[in-house]
């Protein structure tokens, strides 16, 4: 079955800061993966996705995310954070395959606080 | 377009009524899908339909819960004898299937939060 963890529950960095997000996945194949952002009781937004090519992937509000199949990692990545960037941040698995009904498997997120 | 929808945004209720939550995808969307998102918790897949066929359902789906998608456009989903286990915030989302292996990314609504006293 396919998993995703987060390993980080919390974390706190100060504005203007750099942002990692780490997320590692099991899956059989190489699968979609996807970062979400959520503020407080609100849905979620797609900050970026992977499919296939180049493992770098730009997403927006500055983000990017390199997927790296050896280690089974898709890590979000900030240069430079904004107060507003404050939200929980998911990442999420589907599957690859002909037909792929899109069903996300999400991890359990990542909560960022960022200080001014 | 102005997204998924969902209504209400919240709802709470007894134990033991039944409570019904509504879902506009996005207009050309034909995959609507239902998750379920508890406190400190990821969002977990509860079912989906392509255009008004439910083609799959999770085992978190008990019998209390239904979901309807009638006419391929919006959706329901009911849920009967609530339970203070079936609080959480219920997400609907949306995408477009354009072929085999080809789908654009769930777009997902504001949730409807549930909460059961």
């Amino acid at each position: 079955a396919q998993s995703v963890t987060q390993p980080d529950i919390h974390i706190t960095v100060s504005e203007g800061a750099s942002l990692e997000l780490r997320c590692n996945y099991s899956y059989g194949a190489t699968p979609y993966l996807f970062w979400y952002v959520q503020s407080p009781g609100q849905g979620l937004q797609l900050l970026l996705k992977y499919f296939s090519g180049d493992t770098l992937v730009q997403g927006i509000k500055g983000f990017e995310a390199e997927f790296k199949r050896s280690q089974s990692s898709f890590n979000l990545r900030k240069p430079s954070v904004h107060w507003s960037d404050a939200a929980e941040y998911f990442c999420a698995v589907g599957p690859l395959l002909r037909g792929s009904n899109y069903k996300l498997t999400f991890g359990k997120g990542t909560l960022l606080t960022v200080n001014p | 377009d102005t997204g998924v929808s969902q209504d209400p945004r919240h709802k709470i209720t007894k134990r033991g009524q039944n409570v019904t939550f509504r879902c506009d995808p996005i207009s050309e969307h034909n995959r609507l899908y239902w998750y379920r998102q508890t406190l400190g918790q990821g969002p977990e897949f509860l079912t989906y339909f392509q255009n008004e066929a439910q083609l799959e359902k999770s085992r978190l789906l008990s019998d209390r819960f239904s979901a309807e998608r009638p006419k391929g456009s919006f959706s329901t989903l009911e849920i009967q004898r609530t339970e203070q286990g079936d609080s959480a915030m219920y997400l609907c989302a949306s995408s477009l299937a354009r072929g085999v292996g080809m789908n654009t990314e769930a777009f997902f609504g504001q949730g409807t939060r549930l909460t059961v006293v």
